[in-house]
Order: structure tokens, then C-alpha cells, then sequence
């Protein structure tokens, strides 16, 4: 039962560096969401993909883009990375619309860019 | 708009209760919550929907109340497990989470 799948773990970049964090999940759910965690901030939402082929904007979506590859897979990527950047970034997938089913979130990955 | 979580922490010896708050400013559809623990992700505990009935998982019950707009999250006869960082959630279309209350219950 792996859930939600997040790839890499850690990551360190340069500033200006690019890069794709891949996110996969299993569960054959309709909605997909990037969150970012920084300290004292809680989980704010990136970019979310309600179903395949839909991607929108969330509450902080400046220096990041999505792909909606399949119905399982969700990636995002830093076109030019900045230290306002550094972050644990999560996944989480749901059945449908995010108010009413509960969000299944991956094990996040810590992002360092110096 | 982030919802409000009050209190910021709290320090519980096992067996005492505890009640986290969570209030909005916009009306809701709904409100979930989720536990944290250190390093690792958030995991779902439950959700309250707009008409529904109170939540329960395990010893650990919820309420949401529509017109003010507010859900509160009860911790009854706390465990060690239940240290961690609660986040609630407000949903209008997509969630909001609030910026965590962070429980550590001792011996």
C-alpha cells in the first residue's frame, strides 16, 4: 500500500538551479495538491489538479508550475530556484473536491537551496 | 485567508483533556483536521461537514459550529501517541489550513 509517493526526499540547490519534484499516487483519486510547510506557516497550497487534465493556482503559485501527467502522476517544478524556496514540500491526493474527502498526503520533500 | 488556531501549544501529563479551536472568517463548507508528528507528514483524523453530526476518532472528538463559523477538536484522557501538531482545515472549494497547535502530552 504505498499511498502517495514523493521523489526525492532531500534536495539541494544552487539559486538559479531548476529542478521536478515528482509526486505519484495509487489510490486511483481524482484530485491531486502541492503544498509548501515552513516554520510557523502550516501547509499552504502551491497548485492543485482537481482532475486529470485541470491544473489552477493555489495561495502562493509565483516561481512554481505544474503537470497533470496522468490520473496518477502530479509534478512540480522550480523553473529558476531562490532561497525563499527552501521548504518541505508535500503532496496529497483526494477522491474528489477537497472539501468533503480527506486529503492523503506523501512523505514530503526538504528542499535546501543555497 | 488562514483560519485561526488557538492555542499556539500546549503541555498535557497523560490522562488530561485538552480542547484545540479553530475559527474562520468565511463562511464554510467544511472543516478537517489532521495530526503531525515531527518529520513526518500530516495525517488525516476527520472531517465535519456543514449540517453533519459530531466527529469521533478513537478518543478524540470534534464539533463544528456553522454560524460561527468555528470547530473545536477534544482530546480526551490524552496518550503519549497523541503528541503532535493538530492543523485544521477550512474549505470553502479548495482547504485552508490553519498554522497549527503543537500538543505534547508527558508522563
Amino acid at each position: 500500500n504505498a499511498g502517495v509517493t514523493q521523489t526525492p526526499k532531500f534536495q539541494v540547490l544552487k539559486t538559479g538551479q531548476s529542478m521536478t519534484l515528482q509526486c505519484a499516487q495509487d489510490m486511483n483519486h481524482n484530485s491531486m495538491y502541492w503544498y509548501r510547510q515552513d516554520p510557523g506557516m502550516g501547509l499552504r497550497l502551491i497548485y492543485y489538479s482537481a482532475s486529470e487534465g485541470t491544473t489552477d493556482k493555489g495561495e502562493v503559485p509565483n516561481g512554481y508550475n505544474v503537470s497533470r501527467l496522468n490520473k496518477r502522476e502530479f509534478s512540480l517544478r522550480l523553473e529558476s530556484a531562490a532561497p525563499s524556496q527552501t521548504s518541505v514540500y508535500f503532496c496529497a491526493s483526494s477522491a474528489g473536491k477537497a472539501g468533503n474527502q480527506p486529503q492523503h498526503f506523501g512523505d514530503g520533500t526538504r528542499l535546501s537551496i543555497l | 485567508q488562514q483560519p485561526v488556531q488557538s492555542p499556539q501549544a500546549v503541555i498535557l501529563r497523560e490522562g488530561e483533556d485538552a480542547v484545540i479551536n479553530c475559527s474562520s472568517s468565511k463562511a464554510l463548507y467544511s472543516v478537517h483536521w489532521y495530526r503531525q508528528k515531527h518529520g513526518e507528514a500530516p495525517v488525516f483524523l476527520m472531517i465535519l461537514l456543514k449540517g453533519g453530526e459530531q466527529m469521533r476518532h478513537e478518543k478524540i472528538s470534534a464539533s463544528f459550529n456553522e454560524k460561527k463559523q468555528q470547530s473545536s477538536l477534544y482530546l480526551t484522557a490524552s496518550q503519549l501517541s497523541y503528541s503532535g501538531t493538530y492543523f485544521c482545515g477550512t474549505a470553502t472549494y479548495e482547504l485552508t489550513f490553519g498554522t497549527g497547535t503543537r500538543l505534547q502530552v508527558t508522563l
